[in-house]
């Protein structure tokens, strides 16, 4: 399967603990998005990497959060202190961005976390 | 700033019947407007895009989608629904930027 990949699927932990959570893009796509979703809502952004760089945060992402994508492949998302309101489902996509064109996000099957 | 509205929480429609799912959004100048699905426990799929252009699109599974710039509009659409295309439908935006902003989501059902 060549789609994006997320890892772990599942996370349980209990609250004042830190977690990461990896996504693994498309090979060939240069951007790679963070999102949240909780239940019965739509994605929200939370921040993207064009290659290796990280060009905008939502401000959603408090200082707990931080995200890498250090050689421009994978991305890692770390949520330290988790706190119960952060149990949501953890989304990345990836997209292949050339000049002049708007980029289809391709997502990920998602990690669900619960914060204990 | 930007936003999609999806009016309908729920819609229900007959097998066979045509289906129409929602979408009205707001950006300033001119939109990129998305479909996706989400089946329980996946990721989200892409269906269609409006870019430019015709303002039907045509995309996977039969769906297709109207872009109506008066209306600020992008209803999704498909002839003869299926009990397989129930699941959930999320409608998308991006202005010129690069920020998506996704809509709360229409549950379809479609009956047997």
């Amino acid at each position: 399967d060549t789609g994006v990949s997320q890892d772990p699927r599942h996370k349980i932990t209990k609250r004042g603990q830190n977690v990461t959570f990896r996504c693994d893009p498309i090979s060939e796509h240069n951007r790679l998005y963070w999102y949240r979703q909780t239940l019965g809502q739509g994605p929200e952004f939370l921040t993207y990497f064009q290659n290796e760089a990280q060009l905008e945060k939502s401000r959603l992402l408090s200082d707990r959060f931080s995200a890498e994508r250090p050689k421009g492949s994978f991305s890692t998302l770390e949520i330290q202190r988790t706190e119960q309101g952060d149990s949501a489902m953890y989304l990345c996509a990836s997209s292949l961005v050339t000049s002049g064109q708007a980029d289809t996000q391709y997502f990920g099957p998602g990690t669900r976390l619960t914060v204990l | 700033a930007q936003s999609v509205a999806q009016p309908e929480d729920q819609v229900n429609v007959a097998e066979g019947n045509p289906l129409t799912v929602k979408c009205t959004y707001s950006v300033s100048g001119n939109p990129y407007l998305f479909w996706y699905v989400q089946y329980p426990n996946r990721g989200l799929q892409f269906l269609l895009k409006y870019i430019t252009g015709d303002n039907l699109v045509k995309g996977s599974y039969g769906f297709e989608a109207e872009f109506n710039k008066s209306q600020t509009s992008f209803h999704l659409k498909k002839p003869s629904a299926l009990v397989s295309d129930s699941a959930l439908y999320f409608c998308a935006v991006r202005d010129r930027g690069q920020n998506f902003v996704f809509g709360p989501g229409t549950r379809l059902s479609v009956l047997p």
